[in-house]
């Protein structure tokens, strides 16, 4: 069946301007996660859901950063006043039981 | 100090070479380790999965992991130019949420 998808796969934003990113996941996974991919840095997580509650949000790096997941499946990470730090690849990952994680493609952040 | 450590490389070997690939880590909860494949513009894909020490062989892919040392390795036998892409270490700990990730590593295999 399908992979995880993610849109935009890229944006170019000016700063201050706020993003939605999208992930739709594998269907019937039920965890979902979110990580950030910066040039060097490798994959920082940001927030973990189970079903559409998010019990781990002790990643997102600061208030403008919110994430939500509505009917068990699509999530949206929305980040407000964008900052030029906070471009970066935006990956979400999927997760059955067990303990592999399905990746999206990612979304390409970029912050002018 | 980073919980994860991972050269970045960038590794270059020619095909048929056999690429040996590096972790070491700080927590000593890790028990779940991952070798994880990224190609450019890609989301990253499992390659390996390990539970606590031991090795794991799958094809040209073999495995390593030393919890005394801290230790994870990924051997790649016969490598061809179509193994070239970064190769991530990640691992967990039991009960934890989400996976620690090394920084990867780039890897290019020359015809």
């Amino acid at each position: 069946g399908a992979g995880v998808s993610q849109s935009p796969s890229n944006k170019v934003t000016e700063k201050g301007k706020d993003v939605e990113l999208r992930c739709d996941p594998i269907s019937g996974h039920t965890a979902l996660y979110w990580y950030r991919q910066s040039l060097g840095q490798g994959l920082e997580f940001l927030i973990y859901f189970q079903g559409n509650s998010a019990p781990d949000k002790s990643g997102l790096p600061s208030d403008r950063f919110s994430a939500e997941r509505t009917g068990g499946s699509v999530s949206t990470l929305t980040i407000q006043r964008t900052q030029q730090e906070d471009s970066a690849v935006y990956l979400c990952a999927s997760i059955p039981a067990g303990n592999e994680q399905f990746f999206g493609p990612g979304t390409r952040l970029t912050v002018l | 100090q980073k919980e994860v450590e991972q050269d970045p490389g960038p590794l270059s070997v020619p095909e048929g070479a056999i690429v040996s690939l590096n972790c070491t880590y700080s927590n000593s909860a890790f028990q779940y380790f991952m070798w994880y494949r990224q190609y450019s513009r890609k989301g990253p894909e499992l390659l390996m999965y390990t539970y606590s020490s031991g090795n794991k062989e799958d094809g040209r892919f073999t495995a390593q992991v030393d919890k005394s040392s801290k230790y994870i390795s990924l051997f790649i036998r016969d490598s061809q130019p179509s193994d070239s892409a970064t190769y991530l270490c990640a691992m967990k700990y039991r009960g934890a949420n989400n996976l620690f990730f090394g920084t990867g590593t780039r890897l290019t295999v020359i015809p």
